[in-house]
């Protein structure tokens, strides 16, 4: 998993209630990435990073804030949980390979909101 | 807009037999595009990726692709299909900001059958 860990790897947790997941690498990788995968979606970008404290807004951003105050680690936070963020998240980072990037990822966090 | 698109949900072959799962894209410009494959419960993981050059791309576990620019096509193929093939495979295109982000097709499960 390119040494990316995430933590939890598993969750459950009640609507409303707040939630953060983390997630860590350790070859001070620029770029970070955290994703949302849900059947017939694809995986479906949250938010990004690009450095320490730089971070711009994905595809369902709602409802998601993120954090990034080292370069090894990327937080994604779930202010108030609800059903609908019931999801797998993958974190990936950006490596870089001769002429392009490449994304490598994360082994996911399962999240249920009951 | 980039995006790629996955026709087919799942892709059943035996054994032994070749295996093609498709991918079409939709780009301004020249396209980088990927594929990546999913186990059960583990995250993504780069198979190949196209930037330039060959049409034909050769990536791991025997699996290769066709780059058809006609066709706006990226199709993942293998001349003779094993069992432990059988997970789920996401094409994706680079979207085109300074970002390095993916955009990923909903997925095609592959099913090998003994």
């Amino acid at each position: 998993d390119a040494g990316i860990t995430q933590s939890p790897r598993h969750k459950v947790t009640e609507t409303g209630t707040p939630v953060t997941l983390r997630c860590h690498q350790t070859e001070n990788h620029r770029y970070m990435y955290w994703y949302r995968q849900d059947p017939g979606h694809g995986l479906r970008l949250i938010h990004y990073s690009y450095g320490v404290k730089d971070t711009d807004k994905g595809e369902v951003s709602d409802g998601y804030s993120v954090s990034r105050s080292k370069t090894e680690d990327f937080l994604l936070t779930l202010e108030s949980a609800t059903s609908s963020q019931t999801s797998v998240y993958f974190c990936a980072i950006s490596v870089r390979d001769r002429d392009s990037y490449e994304q490598y990822f994360g082994p996911g966090t399962r999240l249920t909101v009951t | 807009a980039q995006s790629v698109a996955q026709p087919e949900d799942q892709v059943n072959v035996a054994e032994g037999n070749p295996l093609t799962v498709k991918c079409t894209y939709s780009v301004s410009g020249n396209p980088y595009l990927f594929w990546y494959v999913q186990y059960p419960n583990r995250g993504l993981q780069f198979l190949l990726k196209y930037i330039t050059g060959d049409n034909l791309v050769k990536g791991s576990y025997g699996f290769e692709a066709e780059f058809n620019k006609s066709q706006t096509s990226f199709h993942l193929k293998k001349p003779s299909a094993l069992v432990s093939d059988s997970a789920l495979y996401f094409c994706a295109v680079r979207d085109w900001d300074s970002s390095y982000k993916l955009i990923f097709g909903s997925g095609t499960r592959l099913l090998v059958r003994p």
